[in-house]
């Protein structure tokens, strides 16, 4: 059964601090993976998706990278800001039917 | 309109009430999905609709009935629900015939089964 994990499960962190997502997947037969953003009681909105024949996207101050070999992905947040509180989801994709979510990581970033 | 939508945001409902839930996307996509998120557990892929064919059920009960009589709306029709069957239910849609996949979720319904 495929697993997605995302560590931590709660960060904390002050404004203006770079920080790392992580999320793990166990099956590396992977067609994307895709990282979504979820205010408290919202619907997911699209970050960044990389294609299992990429290693990194980039939007703005956000940058996701995947590493299929070791069944990773990370996204990297540059000078957070207030704004970008909120629970980053990660989710691995094997076809147009197969989508495995991670459980998030729930982003404070501190004014 | 644009993106996806979903209606009600909210429902309230007893156990023994029939109710549907509505979802449409206007991106032009041709797959369509349900997902149930719970307190604390992943989000639950539920059904799959690609070109208005169900491609995925993953053991959901039937009291949940989805109906896609498009590729743009999707319905998903409630009976006889459970106390524990309460929870955002989050529609997305996905073009197949690109090589993404890309899902875009709607805003989602919260339903409370009293």
């Amino acid at each position: 059964k495929q697993e997605v994990t995302q560590i931590p499960a709660a960060l904390s962190v002050p404004e203006g601090e770079n920080l790392v997502l992580n999320c793990s997947f166990t099956d590396s037969a992977i067609y994307n993976l895709q990282w979504f953003r979820q205010d408290p009681g919202k619907g997911l909105t699209s970050l960044l998706l990389i294609q299992s024949s990429q290693r990194e996207q980039t939007s703005g101050r956000l940058n996701a990278s995947l590493d299929k070999s070791s069944g990773r992905s990370t996204l990297y947040i540059a000078a957070s800001q207030p704004g970008d509180s909120a629970t980053y989801l990660c989710a691995g994709g094997y076809n147009f039917n197969k989508f495995y979510f991670g459980s998030g990581t729930k982003l404070n970033v501190k004014p | 309109e644009t993106g996806v939508t979903q209606t009600p945001r909210h429902l309230v409902m007893g156990m023994t009430n029939k109710k549907s839930l509505k979802c449409e996307q206007h991106l032009g996509h041709n797959a369509m999905y349900w997902y149930k998120q719970s307190a604390k557990k992943p989000l639950e892929l539920m059904f799959v609709y690609n070109f208005k064919e169900q491609t995925e059920n993953n053991s959901v009960p039937s009291r949940f009935s989805p109906e896609c009589p498009n590729s743009s709306h999707l319905f998903l029709h409630l009976h006889t629900l459970q106390p524990e069957d309460s929870a955002l239910y989050l529609c997305a849609s996905s073009s197949t015939t690109g090589s993404t996949y890309e899902q875009y979720f709607g805003p989602g319904t919260r339903l409370t089964v009293t």
